[in-house]
């Protein structure tokens, strides 16, 4: 089965800019999806096909994907943005990344 | 905004069966994917299965010798069995708008605790 392989966590300073990537063979030829997640609550869509925000995502959420790793942005980093984050693509079933704690310390 | 809420009980013997359903808001129901995911605690998400809008299934290969999801369109409810649970099947239990290839899941339920215990 297909594997998604994430740091387990990120660090950023408040202002700065987070990377947070997601490995996978040949990834660049899936549509990524990333979820934010924060304690005790249901994930939320922040950016879906690669690169495209749902409403109400802030633009400070971006994302690409080329080659064997797609990497979510988060620009201008604040403490609100602190959650784990997941890539998930699909590849004969939904399969998700284990998941980056991003910390904005 | 469609809301989707999960239902079914919080507590399940080893070898029985889990039974859940996701109640959808409003009328869209009958023009998106579906999908069941489950999150075991500090662990990430893993998906169960999907219904799709014609009505078919498709579910997780590590769980599908285990998994039924059904549909009751007049109720607007969506449901899923796991059959022979044990203990590894504890998790919070999550219905979400989605699961098709090239969008991903938008919308999601607040998400119900399942326990399997004796």
């Amino acid at each position: 089965s297909f594997e998604l392989t994430q740091p387990l966590s990120v660090s950023v300073a408040p202002g700065q800019t987070a990377r947070v990537t997601c490995g996978g063979d040949n990834i660049g030829t899936k549509n990524v999806h990333w979820y934010q997640q924060k304690p005790g609550q249901a994930p939320v869509l922040v950016i879906y096909r690669d690169n495209n925000r749902p409403s109400g995502i802030p633009d400070r959420f971006s994302g690409s994907n080329s080659g064997d790793t797609a990497t979510l942005t988060i620009s201008r980093a604040q403490a609100e943005d602190e959650a784990d984050y997941f890539c998930q693509v699909w590849d004969s079933c939904v399969v998700f990344g284990g998941g980056t704690k991003l910390t904005v310390l | 905004q469609v809301q989707l809420q999960e239902s079914g009980p919080g507590l399940v013997k080893p070898s029985e069966t889990l039974s859940l359903t996701c109640t959808v808001s409003d009328d869209s129901f009958s023009f998106y994917y579906w999908s069941w995911i489950r999150q075991p605690a500090g662990k990430g998400p893993e998906w169960i299965g999907r219904l799709l809008p014609s009505g078919s299934t498709d579910y997780n290969p590590s769980l599908k010798s285990r998994v039924t999801m059904s549909v009751d369109t007049s109720k607007k409810q969506i449901s899923v069995r796991l059959s022979s649970v044990t203990a590894a099947d504890t998790a919070v239990y999550y219905c979400a708008r989605g699961g098709g290839v090239t969008n991903g899941m938008d919308v999601w339920g607040q998400g119900t605790t399942v326990t399997v215990s004796s």
